[in-house]
């Protein structure tokens, strides 16, 4: 079947190391999306990608990164992790159709010490 | 700018019985998606219903329907014969024709009670 997975799915790490998370879709989906949660915030877009090559910032995109160089996978790195980046992250995918349905990766938790 | 509003933040109901999650938002947009999400303590994403604005039927799927009152900007939840595995944070989410980029509310954390 089909699927979304996010890698790893627990992280710990220093402030100021370089952070990439994992997303990998099996749905040949054109769209790509990185959102966190925080309490008291719900989901909030951090990048998003139509496609190969293509990337955009969302609402909370400083302090991260990602690259979309085949249409399976979407990256998420933090350049200099903070611990205002302790969170956990989702990945998702449409399809890229007519507002398509998006479908969510299981979550990392991150938390920067 | 669109935002949606989630003016519950937790409630607590029996099971069996029948609960209403409210949802507001706020737009400038005609043609626009909106959903519910589920996300059980597993933390897993999960779609529960999906109404197209320009559909006046409201969206049903199975114990889940929706009240959607589009001049009021409104898009409330209700789950009936509720079970314990209803037990979740929900999230009331739109999304523009525009781009497929979605706005999430805050979320209400339901408690489904024995």
């Amino acid at each position: 079947d089909a699927e979304i997975t996010q890698s790893p799915r627990h992280k710990i790490t220093e402030t100021g190391r370089q952070v990439t998370l994992a997303c990998h879709q099996t749905w040949n989906h054109n769209n790509m999306f990185w959102y966190r949660q925080d309490l008291g915030h719900g989901l909030r877009l951090i990048h998003y990608s139509y496609g190969v090559q293509d990337t955009n910032k969302g609402e909370v995109s400083d302090g991260y990164s990602v690259s979309r160089s085949n249409t399976e996978d979407l990256p998420l790195t933090l350049e200099s992790a903070a611990s205002s980046q302790t969170s956990v992250y989702f990945c998702a995918s449409s399809d890229g159709g007519y507002a398509d349905t998006q479908y969510f990766g299981p979550g990392t938790r991150l938390t920067v010490l | 700018a669109q935002t949606v509003t989630q003016s519950q933040p937790e409630m607590s109901v029996q099971e069996a019985e029948t609960v209403t999650l409210s949802c507001t938002y706020d737009t400038s947009e005609n043609n626009y998606y909106l959903f519910w999400y589920k996300q059980p303590p597993s933390r897993q994403m999960i779609l529960v219903i999906r109404q197209e604005a320009y559909k006046q039927q409201n969206a049903t799927e199975n114990r889940f329907s929706v009240n959607f009152q589009k001049a009021a900007k409104s898009f409330s939840l209700k789950i009936s014969d509720s079970q314990l595995g209803d037990t979740a944070m929900y999230f009331c989410a739109f999304m523009t024709i525009r781009d497929d980029k979605i706005i999430f509310g805050k979320g209400t954390r339901l408690h489904i009670l024995p």
